[in-house]
């Protein structure tokens, strides 16, 4: 089954607004998440990531959350622009599961649409 | 521009016909993928080169496609026999060591 995968598929928000993107996944042996952006016709963008020993890392107006117990994640942006309309993806690199390959699980995404 | 590079970035091959695809990565990342996405989806991995040793490869690359990476730099990826199912996006990352994979823009292939 889908290891990694998003609640919402589309989020609109208005310019300036925060915005909160939410990812489940469910192999709890996993121990390091990426987040990416992606614009039409384009490859997926890092953004940022976190391995299982932090709780929360920020870097220039985003900020991700990584709750293990209930095995969620999620992305804030702040201060949304119009360049943050985007799909954003998070990831599961499960080389540090135990796995003995290394790789990136993805969910579908989610759709970030911002309003003027 | 340094990151990781791919061509060509389309491709529209007949059916039945090979394609291979060329993916330049960072100069001095260690490991290199490859993933396909199809509409609407993730990213799916497909394969894994650590230097020019293949580690792994999902079950969706069939024996039709081929990977290569031989001297631990550039990979080419081929597709032989092309079906109109193997339409999609494929994308190259590399990284260095366990960190973040960069991804390139993509070949965008479509089979007709």
């Amino acid at each position: 089954g889908e290891s990694v995968g998003l609640h919402l598929p589309t989020l609109s928000v208005q310019e300036g607004d925060n915005s909160i993107i939410n990812c489940a996944y469910s192999n709890s042996a996993s121990d390091y998440f990426i987040w990416y952006k992606q614009e039409s016709g384009k490859g997926p963008q890092f953004i940022i990531d976190i391995r299982s020993n932090m709780d929360k890392r920020q870097g220039q107006r985003v900020t991700v959350l990584l709750n293990k117990t209930v095995k969620h994640l999620s992305l804030q942006i702040a201060a949304t622009q119009p360049g943050d309309s985007a799909v954003y993806f998070c990831a599961e690199n499960w080389a540090y599961s135990g796995g003995g390959a290394d790789g990136l699980t993805f969910g579908k995404g989610t759709h970030l649409i911002i309003q003027p | 521009d340094t990151g990781v590079s791919q061509d060509p970035r389309h491709k529209i091959t007949k059916r039945g016909q090979n394609v291979t695809f060329r993916c330049d990565p960072i100069s001095e990342h260690n490991r290199l993928y490859w993933y396909r996405q199809t509409l609407g989806q993730g990213p799916e991995f497909l394969t894994y080169f650590q230097n020019e040793a293949q580690l792994e490869k999902s079950r969706l690359l069939s024996d039709r496609f081929s990977a290569e990476r031989p001297k631990g730099s550039f990979s080419t990826l081929e597709i032989q026999r092309t079906e109109q199912g193997d339409s999609a996006m494929y994308l190259c990352a590399s990284s260095l060591g366990g960190g973040p994979a960069f991804f390139g823009q993509g070949t965008r292939l479509t089979v007709v």
